[in-house]
C-alpha cells in the first residue's frame, strides 16, 4: 500500500493519560499534514511540516500537544494529560512541495484512515 | 486567517438530478481550492480541485467553477447516483498551506 498510513487505527484511553500517534506519509512527499476532526464537522488544521521543519501550527494546538518529523519521513503526534474535549478523529495527510513538482503549485494533500481517539 | 463558509449543511436529491454545492471564502491570497467526499468512517477523499488561474474545471460529472471577484466556488454534480451520498467539504488554501475546510455538506441521493 503506497498510500498514508496511520497507527493505531484506534486509541482509547483515560482522562489524564498520554497518547502518541503515528503517521507515514507517501514516500516522496515532503509535506505532511495533521489535522482534527469532530463528528459533523470538516477536519480542522493542526499542524505542518515540510520535510523535518515544522512550518506552522494552529492556535487549536495547545501545549499539551507536540508534534515531531524527526528524519522528514513519518512523524508522530504526542497529547499530553488528555482530556474528554480531545476525543476526535486525528487525520494526517501529504503533499509533494511545488517546488519538487516542476515548478507548477501542486498542494494536493493526501489522507489517511485516521486514528480515532476516544478520551473515557 | 482564513475562513470557509459552505451551504447547504444537507441537500436530498433524487436519483439523476444535479446536485450543487456553493463555498465561500475570505481571504484572497488563496489560491488552491479542492473538493473532498468522505465516506462513513472513511477518509477524505479528493474529487476534483480548481487553481485560482482557471475558471473552470470538469471530470466527467463532476465540476467546479470558481469565482475570485466574489470569492466563491461550487461543485456541481450531474446525474447523481446512490453512490454519490456522502459529505462533501469543500476547502481553501494558499502557497502550498494548510487546508482550511467548511463544515461539510451531507448529499444523499434516493433511488
Amino acid at each position: 500500500d503506497t498510500g498514508v498510513s496511520q497507527d493505531p487505527r484506534h486509541k482509547i484511553t483515560k482522562r489524564g493519560q498520554n497518547v502518541t500517534f503515528r503517521c507515514d506519509p507517501i514516500s516522496e512527499h515532503n509535506r505532511l499534514y495533521w489535522y482534527r476532526q469532530t463528528l459533523g464537522q470538516g477536519p480542522e488544521f493542526l499542524t505542518y511540516f515540510q520535510n523535518e521543519a515544522q512550518l506552522e501550527k494552529s492556535r487549536l494546538l495547545s501545549d499539551r500537544f507536540s508534534a515531531e518529523r524527526p528524519k522528514g519521513s513519518f512523524s508522530t503526534l504526542e497529547i499530553q494529560r488528555t482530556e474528554q474535549g480531545d476525543s476526535a478523529m486525528y487525520l494526517c495527510a501529504s503533499s509533494l512541495d511545488w517546488g519538487l513538482a516542476g515548478g507548477n503549485f501542486y498542494n494536493e494533500q493526501f489522507f489517511g484512515p485516521g486514528t480515532r481517539l476516544t478520551v473515557l | 486567517g482564513e475562513n470557509v463558509e459552505q451551504h447547504p449543511s444537507t441537500l436530498s436529491v433524487q436519483e439523476g438530478d444535479s446536485a450543487v454545492i456553493k463555498c465561500t471564502y475570505s481571504d484572497s491570497a488563496s489560491n488552491y481550492f479542492p473538493w473532498y467526499k468522505q465516506e462513513l468512517g472513511k477518509r477524505p477523499q479528493l474529487i476534483i480541485d480548481i487553481r485560482s488561474n482557471v475558471g473552470e474545471k470538469k471530470d466527467q460529472r463532476i465540476a467546479v467553477t470558481l469565482n475570485k471577484t466574489a470569492k466563491h466556488f461550487s461543485l456541481h454534480i450531474t446525474e447523481t447516483q446512490p453512490e454519490d451520498s456522502a459529505v462533501y467539504f469543500c476547502a481553501a488554501s494558499s502557497e502550498g498551506t494548510a487546508l482550511i475546510f467548511g463544515k461539510g455538506t451531507t448529499l444523499s441521493v434516493s433511488s
